[in-house]
């Protein structure tokens, strides 16, 4: 089982539409939640950091917890065309606090 | 505030060689991790250097090494170059070895021929 999952293909969206990531981890144990964007050809950037249960909103971004089902989510509303670009879920693990990350979700936000 | 620097940005090496790419840290930030970036495999975490010390390693085999200097600075080496090792090799860092989320630089395209 991988660290971190990330299983949806490309998705694409409307301009305006809300986007949906999703997200599950193995280690039950792990604290830190983290989900990064990354434009093509750049880096990752952070976006959003989610440490418990539940939701966590910064402007148009929600990242949702659930560490009983172990799995984190990020809604993206009112989605743009500068929204197109993957998305990088991560989690620390226990103990040895690196972040592992998963392979990443392609959006597209059509005009 | 500077973020993370790394140099350079783009290497083009021949199989058998050695390459060096250095990366420094967001002032203030002591540790420093290092990851390959492929299109199949995804982000992997190579190390995380803190305080000069190497805390984690994955899964990559001892060809790859590196190290952490005392202002936090920190260089990765691959020796024996491998056409595989074609990647972007991040660097990231962060304030602590705790939670706190990492921030990555640039990265050094690595191309070997």
């Amino acid at each position: 089982q991988k660290e971190v999952e990330q299983n949806s293909g490309p998705l694409s969206v409307p301009e305006g539409a809300i986007a949906s990531l999703n997200c599950t981890y193995s280690d039950r144990g792990s604290q830190s939640f983290f989900w990064y964007r990354q434009y093509s050809g750049k880096s990752p950037e952070l976006i959003m950091s989610i440490y418990s249960n539940g939701d966590k909103e910064d402007g148009r971004f929600t990242a949702q917890l659930n560490k009983a089902s172990q799995y984190v989510s990020l809604l993206i509303r009112d989605s743009q065309p500068s929204d197109s670009a993957t998305y990088l879920c991560a989690v620390s693990g226990r103990g040895n606090n690196r972040l592992a990350f998963g392979k990443g979700n392609q959006v597209v936000v059509i005009p | 505030k500077a973020g993370v620097t790394q140099t350079p940005r783009y290497l083009i090496k021949t199989r058998g060689q050695q390459v060096t790419l250095s990366c420094s840290p967001i002032s203030g930030h002591r540790s420093v991790s290092w990851y390959q970036q492929t299109p199949g495999q995804g982000l992997q975490f190579l190390f995380e250097y803190f305080s000069e010390t190497q805390r984690n390693k994955g899964n990559f085999p001892g060809r790859f090494s590196g190290r952490q200097f005392s202002n936090s600075r920190s260089e990765m080496n691959v020796s024996t170059l491998e056409l595989g090792d074609s990647a972007l090799y991040l660097c990231a860092s962060r304030f602590d070895r705790g939670q706190s989320p990492l921030h990555f630089g640039n990265g050094t395209r690595l191309t070997v021929t």
